[in-house]
């Protein structure tokens, strides 16, 4: 069953902490992104990759990083330096072709 | 840099009429744009696209309308269904821009059964 997955679906942290999202895909995708969207608002990107062990900063990187060590994993890292991370963070693949296909997103609360 | 779309409207409609939602963008170099489906707490799904060479393409119960002369994007949702309820977005890029989509600020649609 191939697809983008994303965990966990609900995470709570503490202010203060790092939190690390989890992205994978078994599409055989080169690119992968991050979005992040608040309420009733639309996708705001955070970082992107067009191959492994390469990746660019999106319109709100800062208090963010990633890595792209496999093709297949895309992992997102919330540090104590983002000011605001309360939001819902959705993972997408790409191929040549421009559609992006988007993982079921992961709702992080920190208080 | 330049946006697509509008904040996030709400469209409210009887169940079984058409829909209509609509998109401004403001890249007259774009050259692709695609429709989002998004329900509530899940992540958007691919509805429908469109390539800048076209000014209208049919899917199942929906269409999507391109405008290029006055840079506005429309998606037509036939018979609508309460499971169409959920947050559509438009989204453009170009050709040459290495996949990268850039996604207006979407809109609610709300079906009234």
């Amino acid at each position: 069953d191939g697809g983008i997955t994303q965990s966990p679906k609900y995470l709570f942290r503490k202010e203060g902490q790092n939190v690390t999202l989890s992205c994978e895909q078994n599409l055989n995708h080169d690119a992968m992104y991050w979005y992040r969207q608040d309420p009733g608002q639309g996708l705001r990107l955070i970082y992107y990759s067009q191959i492994v062990n390469d990746f660019q900063k999106g319109d709100i990187a800062e208090g963010y990083s990633v890595s792209r060590e496999k093709k297949e994993s895309f992992p997102l890292t919330v540090t104590s330096a983002q000011k605001n991370p309360t939001a819902f963070y959705l993972c997408a693949s790409s191929s040549r072709g421009l559609e992006q296909y988007f993982g079921p997103g992961t709702r992080l609360t920190v208080t | 840099g330049e946006s697509v779309g509008l904040h996030l409207p709400t469209l409210s409609v009887q169940e079984g009429d058409n829909s209509i939602i609509n998109c401004a963008y403001s890249n007259s170099a774009s050259d692709y744009f695609i429709w989002y489906k998004q329900e509530s707490g899940k992540g958007p799904q691919f509805i429908i696209d469109i390539r800048s060479n076209m000014d209208k393409r049919q899917g199942q119960r929906v269409t999507v309308l391109l405008n290029k002369t006055v840079k506005h994007l429309s998606l037509q949702i036939a018979a609508t269904q309460p499971g169409d309820s959920a947050v559509y977005f438009c989204a453009e890029t170009l050709n040459n821009a290495g996949n990268m989509l850039t996604f207006g600020g979407g809109t609610r649609l709300m079906v009234k059964p």
